[in-house]
């Protein structure tokens, strides 16, 4: 069956240091991984989108790479600060390149102490 | 002041009825979808469309119906055949067509409450 993961766990770390959350997809051939940030009670916002035939990218303190092979992509933030803490969302086109339909993995929360 | 916007925020409604949650944009975007969050899961797409006058259902579409009869707006109805309505609607859109469409900006959602 398809699916796509993300650790369900919350991710508590120390400020200052990198978090990377996990997302694994089965049965798909993504074009390409979005990730997102959602704040509790509110809409997802887009961070980062990597296609491919890319193995990183990166955006200020984010970074994302992506394996095809594994089928997994790694996002990080550098340099975590306690306003990183939300829920971060990542999805994948189910239908290879078509229509800007997504599907969403179930989302990790992050969590950065002071 | 460019965006999506949703109303109402909050709803409460009586089991039974039926009832439809506003969605307008004013990003020109041609694409729109409609996802529900529950507790501790991901988004799960009820409805989308790509074009003014057509739409495809998700993958939890039952018990769901939408319109779209002009660009800047796509309202969902959830009918008394929606087992288990309550939950967090999210509306987003995107550009459609290109590389960029595969961006969606969403609203700020509605939470309905059906007892």
């Amino acid at each position: 069956s398809q699916k796509i993961e993300q650790n369900s766990e919350a991710l508590n770390i120390q400020e200052g240091k990198t978090a990377t959350l996990t997302c694994n997809y089965t049965n798909y051939s993504p074009a390409y991984l979005q990730w997102y940030r959602q704040d509790p009670g509110r809409g997802p916002v887009f961070l980062l989108l990597i296609r491919e035939n890319e193995k990183e990218k990166r955006k200020e303190r984010l970074k994302v790479t992506f394996d095809t092979t594994l089928k997994q992509s790694l996002f990080h933030i550098t340099a975590s600060q306690p306003a990183d803490s939300a829920t971060y969302l990542c999805a994948l086109d189910p239908i290879y390149n078509q229509g800007g339909k997504l599907i969403f993995g179930q989302g990790t929360e992050l969590s950065v102490k002071p | 002041d460019g965006g999506i916007t949703q109303s109402p925020k909050y709803l409460f409604r009586k089991e039974g009825q039926n009832v439809t949650l506003s969605c307008e944009q004013n990003l020109n975007h041609d694409a729109m979808y409609w996802y529900r969050q529950d507790p501790g899961q991901g988004l799960r797409l009820i409805y989308y469309s790509q074009i003014v006058n057509d739409f495809q259902k998700g993958d939890i579409a039952e018990g769901y119906s939408v319109s779209r009869e002009k660009k800047e707006s796509f309202p969902l109805t959830v009918t008394s055949a929606q087992k288990n309505p309550t939950a967090f609607y999210l509306c987003a859109s995107s550009i459609g067509q290109g590389e960029s469409s595969y961006e969606q900006y969403f609203g700020p959602g509605t939470r309905l409450t059906v007892t």
